[in-house]
């Protein structure tokens, strides 16, 4: 089956500017993940969606992010008034219950740039 | 605070020979996971492997096997037959919870 999507695949932006990055998780999957990879970070966890459940949201950087799930699927992540520290590549992820053991399969990434 | 540690950013190895890539762990938790992650140059993240703490059995998925030392807190990943395409960036990451804590990464390049 369709694995994780995520678009835009790549966003140049200037800085100031929202953006909003989109994540279709795997069918069938309850549980949805983003997280940031940068050069001086790794990979750094930042927000986690569980069916009608509140998200934890502690990973989140500052509260220019933010992120929502509408009808326990799709997702989106908004960074408002970017910064060049937002660059990075952004990857989502989901799981089929969000248990610990559970594996998480990653989509492709939207590799952000703030000019 | 858990953390993992890889302490190699890069390897190299020719083709068709095994590889050990390192990874050490520190938790106080006593139920945990390890996962290995493949991220070629397109950027996406691919599953390996698994190994759960409870695990007698180190866990094994085609040429990739997971050397799992509970008492070291090490679970190395040996990747058998290096083939070409096995050249990426590889990934240690434990579960805190559901959320993944990664290492830095090694980088393996497989020589023809």
């Amino acid at each position: 089956g369709a694995g994780v999507s995520q678009s835009p695949s790549n966003k140049v932006t200037e800085k100031g500017k929202d953006v909003e990055l989109r994540c279709d998780p795997i069918s069938g999957h309850t549980a949805l993940y983003w997280y940031r990879q940068s050069l001086g970070q790794g990979l750094e966890f930042l927000i986690y969606f569980q069916g009608n459940s509140a998200p934890d949201k502690s990973g989140l950087p500052s509260d220019r992010f933010s992120a929502e799930r509408t009808g326990g699927s799709v997702s989106t992540l908004t960074i408002q008034r970017t910064q060049q520290e937002d660059s990075a590549v952004y990857l989502c992820a989901s799981s089929l219950d969000g248990r610990e053991s559970d594996t998480q399969y990653f989509g492709p990434g939207t590799r952000l740039t703030v000019l | 605070a858990q953390k993992i540690t890889q302490t190699q950013p890069g390897m190299f190895v020719q083709e068709k020979e095994a590889v050990t890539l390192d990874c050490t762990y520190d938790t106080s938790d006593q139920s945990y996971g390890l996962f290995w992650y493949k991220q070629p140059s397109s950027g996406e993240m691919i599953f390996l492997i698994y190994q759960g703490s409870y695990d007698e059995q180190n866990a094994t998925e085609g040429r990739y096997s997971l050397n799992f030392q509970k008492a070291r807190k090490s679970a190395n990943l040996v990747i058998s037959a290096s083939q070409l395409g096995d050249s990426a960036m590889y990934f240690c990451a434990m579960n805190r919870g559901y959320k993944l804590i990664f290492g830095s990464g090694t980088r393996l390049l497989v020589r023809p």
